[in-house]
């Protein structure tokens, strides 16, 4: 079954250092890909996408990831974490052009950061 | 960026009520909308698509007697929950994708609903 993996479901890391997310998807095809942000009693917003092309990918408030088609993974880095970006990070995945662009979520992974 | 608004943000119904929430694409045409479900600490599962002037398409699992979803226009879809029960209690987010546009999706801030 076709499937979107984030490993880890809390995270915390002090203020200044750096952070990666991890996700996996298990697709036969390139998916398209997605970071999400969510903060407590919001909707979502996007962080960054990867449809094709360069690999790494440069998103929103200095967040990085890099699309990694031999390990089928999508890891969401910055490399020095604000206490504002404590919040619920959420990796999607759509498959094709087709099928009404239907975005399957990973589980999510709470970051919280020490100040 | 594309902005997709929904109303209410909060409400509060006695249980066997039904509740309609309201998604709206501010500046730009949505011909599909979706309409995801989140419970507490965990991931948005989706409920249904919605494709303006035709019926939405239920997923697995997802009573569409129970929900039922109007995509009237091209900037606005709803869902009603119909006869709710605290168990429906949830936040529920509708995104939009831009008519033409592939893959990306926009959210709305969410609705909480509680049933008492």
């Amino acid at each position: 079954a076709q499937s979107v993996t984030q490993p880890d479901i809390h995270i915390t890391v002090s203020e200044g250092a750096s952070l990666e997310l991890r996700c996996n998807y298990s697709y036969g095809a390139t998916p398209y890909l997605f970071w999400y942000v969510q903060s407590p009693g919001q909707g979502l917003q996007l962080l960054l996408k990867y449809f094709s092309g360069d690999t790494l990918v440069q998103g929103i408030k200095g967040f990085e990831a890099e699309f990694k088609r031999s390990q089928s993974s999508f890891n969401l880095r910055k490399p020095s974490v604000h206490w504002s970006d404590a919040a619920e990070y959420f990796c999607a995945v759509v498959i094709g052009t087709g099928g009404g662009n239907k975005l399957t979520f990973g589980t999510g992974t709470q970051l919280k950061v020490e100040l | 960026g594309a902005v997709v608004s929904q109303h209410p943000s909060w409400v509060i119904c006695k249980s066997g009520t039904s509740v309609k929430i309201e998604c709206r694409s501010l500046d730009f045409q949505a011909t599909t909308m979706f309409w995801y479900r989140q419970f507490p600490k965990q991931s948005l599962m989706l409920m249904a698509t919605s494709n303006e002037g035709s019926k939405a398409t239920y997923e697995q699992g997802v009573e569409k007697d129970k929900f039922l979803i109007n995509h009237a226009s091209l900037t606005l879809s709803t869902l009603t929950v119909t006869s709710a029960h605290p168990e429906d209690s949830s936040f529920y987010i509708c995104s939009a994708r831009a008519t033409g546009v592939t893959g990306e999706l926009f959210f709305g801030e969410g609705s909480r609903l509680t049933v008492l």
